[in-house]
């Protein structure tokens, strides 16, 4: 089945840990992305690829890192810069392709709590 | 999130029409989008309109788009239990590849 996966589901992790959400694709899509969420703010665009090897910064870059060495994977870490990384994580991939580009699959999220 | 608008709470009751309502503000959007999410999961794509049309219909889900007012609404028809989640619109631009959302509305469905 194509989709996008994300694991764990849960994490746990102490203050001042990096720690690494994994987003896998096997839908042959070129662009993928990651949103936080929060309750009462909706998605916030975090980091986002259109081609491997090449990442933007979204609205909330900061305290984040990501890699895209293949089409297939976008890891996002949450580094102990971030000063508030508790929050539920979305990866989400899209097809630039003409004709088809215009639409987005998300995967199941992680939920990161950091105590 | 901040140019994508909606209300955060709506409840009706079972068999109901449910109007979910969104605005929006950059007039360059391409596509515009609305999602459904479970609790504790990710975002499933329900459908979504080319900003040149002003109606789309897909079995009980209806898409109205008012350009002109930069007004979004989807409503369901026959509203069921199983229908109870949060709704997000969202605008595509920048040719397709940028996605902005709303706050989302939390839809209760009253048995």
């Amino acid at each position: 089945d194509g989709g996008i996966t994300q694991s764990p589901k849960y994490l746990f992790r102490k203050e001042g840990q990096n720690v690494t959400l994994s987003c896998e694709q096997n839908l042959n899509h070129d662009a993928m992305y990651w949103y936080r969420q929060d309750p009462g703010q909706g998605l916030r665009l975090i980091y986002y690829s259109q081609i491997v090897n090449d990442f933007q910064k979204g609205d909330i870059a900061e305290g984040y890192s990501v890699s895209r060495e293949k089409k297939e994977s976008f890891p996002l870490t949450v580094t102990s810069a971030q000063k508030n990384p508790t929050a539920f994580y979305l990866c989400a991939s899209a097809s630039r392709s003409r004709g088809k580009d215009y639409e987005q699959y998300f995967g199941p999220g992680t939920r990161l709590t950091v105590t | 999130g901040e140019d994508v608008e909606q209300s955060l709470f709506l409840s009706v009751r079972e068999g109901d029409s449910s109007v979910i309502n969104c605005t929006y503000t950059d007039s360059s959007s391409t596509y515009l989008y609305w999602y459904k999410q479970e609790p504790g999961a990710g975002l499933q794509l329900l459908t979504y309109i080319f900003s040149n049309m002003d109606m789309k219909q897909d079995q009980r889900l209806t898409v109205l788009l008012n350009k002109k007012d930069k007004h979004l609404s989807l409503r369901i028809a026959d509203t069921q239990t199983g229908d109870s989640a949060i709704y997000f619109c969202a605008e595509s631009r920048y040719g397709g590849n940028q996605f902005y959302f709303g706050t989302g509305t939390s839809l209760t469905v009253i048995p």
